[in-house]
């Protein structure tokens, strides 16, 4: 079945690095664009960014804009997400999802991965 | 501040009928597909409906979505307690400060 599965979060000083990944089962991984999408404690959903099926096109949260970078290895089915100088309210859960692409614009996201904590505290 | 506006909670007894509501903009709902999630509590968002009124298989029919205009609504008939839960809409926004957003959500308590 399709399933995607994160990891690589943990807990970081404010102004440290982190990698997320997320490793992909089930379906053709190269042909489908990817999201990751956090969720603050007690907060609600937040996009922080988009890749297209083959990488060439990468869109981003203002928030994360210029600290985060999203990639693939499509010869690996992962997805990841690098995040730098780390701030504590980028502390929160993350999930990469697969992105439905139709008609012209993305247009839902499934399924999703259970989530990794990423938790930014001196 | 989230750019598509949901109700914080909504509620209703089980068996009855309750709506919400996502309002958003011509750069979002206003020309886009809208889809719904459903996040039970300590579980992953999970897609509930897409392309506006659509729903994946395993889904059941108690659950409905509209959209008109800049606006979007889910539906949910024959409540249960196993509904309650925080309701999510997102939809792709062709402004330059995010290319997906989400509401605020809603939380539905079945009483």
């Amino acid at each position: 079945q399709v399933q995607l599965v994160e990891s690589g979060g943990g807990v970081v000083q404010p102004g440290r690095s982190l990698r997320l990944s997320c490793t992909a089962s089930g379906f053709t991984f190269r042909t489908y664009a990817m999201h990751w999408v956090r969720q603050a404690p007690g907060k609600g959903l937040e996009w922080v960014a988009l890749i297209s099926y083959d990488g060439s096109n990468t869109y981003y949260a203002d928030s994360v804009k210029g600290r985060f970078t999203i990639s693939r290895d499509n010869s690996k089915n992962t997805l990841y997400l690098q995040m730098n100088s780390l701030r504590p309210d980028d502390t929160a859960v993350y999930y990469c999802a697969r992105g439905i692409y139709g008609s012209g614009s993305y247009k839902h996201l499934d399924p999703w991965g259970q989530g990794t904590l990423v938790t930014v505290s001196s | 501040q989230s750019v598509l506006t949901q109700p914080p909670s909504v509620s209703a007894a089980p068996g009855q009928k309750v709506t919400i509501s996502c309002s958003g903009n011509t750069s979002n709902i206003g020309n886009n597909y809208v889809s719904w999630y459903q996040q039970l509590p300590g579980t992953a968002p999970k897609l509930l409906i897409y392309d506006n009124n659509r729903r994946p298989s395993g889904i059941p029919d108690r659950f409905s979505g509209s959209k008109s205009g800049t606006s979007a609504t889910l539906g949910i008939t024959g409540l249960q307690t196993g509904d309650e839960a925080e309701y999510y809409c997102g939809t792709c926004d062709s402004s330059l400060s995010a290319y997906w957003v989400f509401g605020g959500g809603t939380k539905l308590s079945v009483l």
